[in-house]
């Protein structure tokens, strides 16, 4: 069974300074991995994705992630956060042969203060 | 992009009714549908795959009696929540699944139907 962790809830960071959103995963075998940001009273957009090639993913605005086989983990990176970054990030992991079925981590509130 | 759109947007109902959501994909056709249920301030749970022109496949724990999943068309999925009950009470968020790179369907997400059961 595949299971996704995301260990912070809440994140706040002052505006214009980095951040990291940390996932691991587990798994037996290949997955692909994936991060969502939900606004509130939203559905879910893709930041970006995982699915072979180059380990360093960069996705829409301005985030990118690395995955990390020999720690099983797709934590995702900002170098200079916006006020509207604030929302709630979900990291989600999809293992291949698996229907395309997602399971999604806790997620990580992320607060972006002035 | 691929567009999922869901309606109604919101909906409160009282206890004892039925409550039917629709997830339509706008510019694909989506051969299958998945229904996720969320709770405030929660990760979201897969309740079921929708196969069009199949029945659905639920997960471990959610009533297929209760919730009444449809796939009907390329286009449309919905979701009834029969007999509706305070605990009900919850944000349904559908995705379709799309052709996408290397092989793997990527699901878009539509914006989620909140509802309330008085």
């Amino acid at each position: 069974a595949q299971s996704v962790t995301q260990l912070d809830s809440q994140v706040p960071v002052f505006e214009e300074a980095p951040v990291e959103l940390r996932c691991n995963y587990s798994s037996s075998v290949s997955v692909y991995l994936f991060w969502y940001v939900q606004y509130p009273n939203q559905g879910l957009q893709l930041l970006l994705k995982y699915l072979s090639g180059s380990t360093l993913v960069k996705g829409i605005n301005g985030f990118e992630a690395e995955f990390n086989k020999s720690q099983t983990s797709f934590h995702l990176r900002k170098p200079s956060v916006h006020i509207s970054d604030t929302a709630e990030y979900f990291c989600a992991v999809s293992y291949t042969g698996g229907g395309n079925k997602l399971t999604f981590g806790t997620g990580t509130q992320l607060k972006v203060e002035l | 992009g691929a567009v999922v759109s869901q309606h109604p947007s919101w909906v409160i109902c009282k206890s004892g009714t039925s409550v039917k959501i629709e997830c339509r994909s706008l510019d694909f056709q989506a051969t299958t549908m998945f229904w996720y249920r969320q709770f405030p301030k929660q990760s979201l749970m897969l309740m079921a795959t929708s196969n069009e022109g199949s029945k659905a496949t639920y997960e471990q724990g959610v009533e297929k009696d209760k919730f009444l999943i449809n796939h009907a068309s390329l286009t449309l999925s919905t979701l009834t929540v029969t007999s509706a009950h305070p605990e009900d009470s919850s944000f349904y968020i559908c995705s379709a699944r799309d052709l996408g790179e290397l092989g793997y369907n990527e699901q878009f997400f539509g914006p989620g139907t909140r509802l309330t059961v008085l």
